[in-house]
């Protein structure tokens, strides 16, 4: 039963143009949701991460939105660069059940020139 | 450098070869987890431990075993490797839970039981 779902195992995006990474959950307890960015043969990164209380997180370049009566959040990267090429796992938590991080199963952009 | 310390990074042993992951971090964190990532599944959680002498299972715990006898370690054994176990795990580590504390993550170690 998969809890955190990210439906498009890939992305395409053009330099300069915006990314745009989803994210859906089924568990009502989540309260709390992270993106982690991971390059080949390294652990993840922490990325950003918003509480359920909120409906946008923003840091830099990065900006996550949670709509809760959807279920659903996204990972918006502007203006998207070669760095930024990676899989992105998305993750929820339930805080108070035992902090179990409970991610979905990537996505892989790739940010071409 | 704060960093989470796996070894080791690449091991292929034979079907009940008990073997040991071990994992380290610097940073005096309580909270420490470890997680397996195969294709088509993303990462999921083995075991985690909210402090020393606390560990608990995560969503995949059958076959492993884990101990937290002090702050900056939390090995991972396996005591009758199988084949289904093969895949990349990683330890992870943060202040306190994961919900608004950044996790740092060790390097992974790819593990083929044959």
């Amino acid at each position: 039963d998969q809890q955190v779902k990210q439906n498009s195992p890939s992305l395409s995006v053009q330099e300069g143009r915006i990314s745009i990474l989803n994210c859906d959950y089924t568990n009502s307890m989540f309260d709390y949701f992270l993106w982690y960015k991971k390059y080949p043969a390294e652990g993840p990164t922490f990325l950003i991460s918003i509480s359920s209380i909120k409906d946008k997180n923003e840091d830099g370049r990065f900006t996550v939105f949670l709509n809760k009566s959807a279920k659903h959040l996204s990972l918006h990267i502007v203006p998207s660069q070669p760095g930024d090429s990676a899989v992105y796992f998305c993750a929820a938590i339930f805080t108070g059940g035992g902090n179990k991080l409970t991610f979905g199963t990537g996505t892989q952009l790739k940010v071409e020139l | 450098e704060a960093q989470v310390t796996q070894n080791p990074r690449y091991l292929i042993t034979v079907t009940g070869k008990k073997l040991t992951v071990t994992c380290s971090q610097n940073m005096n964190h309580e909270y420490m987890s470890w997680y397996r990532q195969d294709p088509g599944l993303g990462l999921r959680q083995i075991y985690y431990s909210m402090n020393v002498e606390v560990t608990d299972k995560g969503d995949v715990p059958e076959g492993y075993k884990v101990s937290r006898k002090e702050k900056r370690n939390f090995p991972l054994i396996l005591e009758s490797p199988s084949p289904n176990q093969t895949s990349l795990y990683f330890c992870a580590s943060s202040l306190r839970g994961l919900g608004n504390t950044e996790a740092f993550f060790g390097q992974g170690t790819r593990l083929t039981v044959v």
